[in-house]
């Protein structure tokens, strides 16, 4: 199974700050890589897919980037609305895994 | 408007059985490739399972916690994709989602990612 290792495992910020996650496969996934964003009592919501691509309506300070093993994700001005576990995911082999999260709280 | 709806979950004890259903809406469900992911508490999201559209073959893979215990299966004329779960363990507590994700690069880079709200099992004693 692909290991998908996410750091960090939680994260402190304040707002107007830019907030990087990285996420690395243990083997060669290409783009193949989701990121999401998981509030409290509700379902992943997709932001990123195929490593770089935004999904229609996210705003523009959500950004991915990466390829092969190595992955980041970056929110270029954090929001209050953006307190949230972020999750990535490949698809490139079964089983699809995901990292293991990284809940984002505000400082 | 897309709609995915999961139903069955509530308290079990270990050892016994649950199956959940996903009731689909505003898309041609014969056509894509069903998951199950599941969110344990205090834990980060787990993939379960898929299954393939009939044109595929419409077989299940599973995640090695589950393989053997649980069964995927779909009823495309009803839309319906299920969650059969049968000795179950403590472990499998969790809110459990229906989702589909499929993507691709032409004209453009496209995707179709959608969930259902999750149902809640709780396996205890």
């Amino acid at each position: 199974d692909i290991q998908m290792t996410q750091s960090p495992s939680s994260l402190s910020a304040s707002v107007g700050d830019r907030v990087t996650i990285t996420c690395q496969a243990s083997q060669d996934i290409s783009n193949y890589l989701n990121w999401y964003q998981q509030k409290p009592g509700k379902a992943p919501k997709l932001l990123i897919f195929d490593a770089s691509n935004l999904e229609t309506g996210v705003p523009s300070r959500f950004s991915g980037s990466g390829s092969g093993t190595d992955f980041t994700f970056t929110i270029s001005s954090l929001q209050p609305e953006d307190i949230a576990t972020y999750y990535c995911q490949q698809y490139a082999n079964f089983p699809y895994t995901f990292g293991q999260g990284t809940k984002l709280d505000i400082k | 408007e897309v709609l995915l709806v999961e139903s069955g979950g509530g308290l079990v004890k270990p050892g016994g059985s649950l199956r959940l259903s996903c009731a689909t809406s505003g898309f041609t469900f014969s056509n894509v490739w069903m998951n199950w992911v599941r969110l344990a508490p205090g834990k980060g999201l787990e993939w379960v399972g898929r299954i393939r559209r009939k044109t595929d073959g419409g077989t299940a893979d599973y995640a090695a916690p589950v393989k053997g215990r649980f069964t995927i299966s779909r009823e495309d004329s009803q839309n319906m994709l299920f969650l059969q779960m049968d000795s179950l363990k403590t472990e499998d507590t969790a809110v459990y989602y229906c989702n589909t994700h499929d993507s691709g690069d032409y004209p453009a880079p496209w995707v179709r990612d959608y969930w259902g709200q999750g149902t809640l099992v709780t396996v205890s004693s």
